[in-house]
């Protein structure tokens, strides 16, 4: 079983503020690494796939970074708002069909 | 709403029953997970249909779990005699096979075993 960690375990913070969490993993030998976001009473719903080291990927106000030699992956939301609200997961995707997930940072963003 | 269902929602069950999960992936796709999460975790790997075929299996399910994807569309999640530690939520994911392997999540069914 492949230890992925999340930090923090939660976070809050004020509308308009930007923030980030860290995925840490110990292995670069994977396929790819996955970020979702899980609000609750939701599906988990995926945001981002990434598979090459310094890949970089976007969407809107959020965007995520990967770094495999050193074994993280951040994920920066700016200007945060209430509806970013939700949970935060990584995901390290080995075999194209097992998945190893961290136990997610819950973002809280007060209006 | 990404197109995956799964039913029931909630499930509360007293210790010892057999409780069954059903879930529906998107219609196309020939990749279906199923997950286990309890409280403070992420989602932990179960098991892993290609089209009807079970390739995966983790050491988490026991024997007390079963699981089958008949014909290749939807797929079940059975317990036997559960126990309390089986309480969780227990989610659905499918997939295409294809470069990037997306993966679309059900809502899940929360299982309560008293």
């Amino acid at each position: 079983i492949l230890n992925v960690e999340q930090s923090p375990q939660s976070l809050h913070v004020q509308e308009g503020d930007s923030t980030n969490f860290t995925c840490s993993f110990p292995s670069s030998n994977f396929y790819a690494l996955h970020w979702y976001r899980w609000e609750t009473a939701k599906s988990p719903e995926a945001l981002f796939v990434m598979t090459l080291n310094g890949d970089e990927k976007k969407k809107g106000r959020i965007s995520a970074t990967l770094n495999t030699k050193e074994g993280y992956s951040y994920l920066y939301i700016k200007g945060s708002q209430p509806e970013d609200s939700a949970t935060y997961l990584c995901a390290l995707e080995y075999n194209f069909n097992k998945f190893y997930f961290g136990s997610g940072t819950k973002l809280n963003v007060k209006p | 709403d990404t197109g995956v269902s799964q039913d029931p929602r909630h499930k509360i069950t007293k210790r010892g029953q057999n409780v069954t999960f059903r879930c529906d992936p998107i219609s196309e796709h020939n990749r279906l997970y199923w997950y286990r999460q309890t409280l403070g975790q992420g989602p932990e790997f179960l098991t892993y249909f290609q089209n009807e075929a079970q390739l995966e299996k983790s050491r988490l399910l026991s024997d007390r779990f079963s699981a089958e994807r008949p014909k290749g569309s939807f797929s079940t999640l059975e317990i036997q005699r559960t126990e309390q530690g089986d309480s969780a939520m227990y989610l659905c994911a499918s997939g295409k096979q294809s470069s990037y392997n997306e993966q679309f999540f059900g809502p899940g069914t929360r299982l309560t075993v008293l």
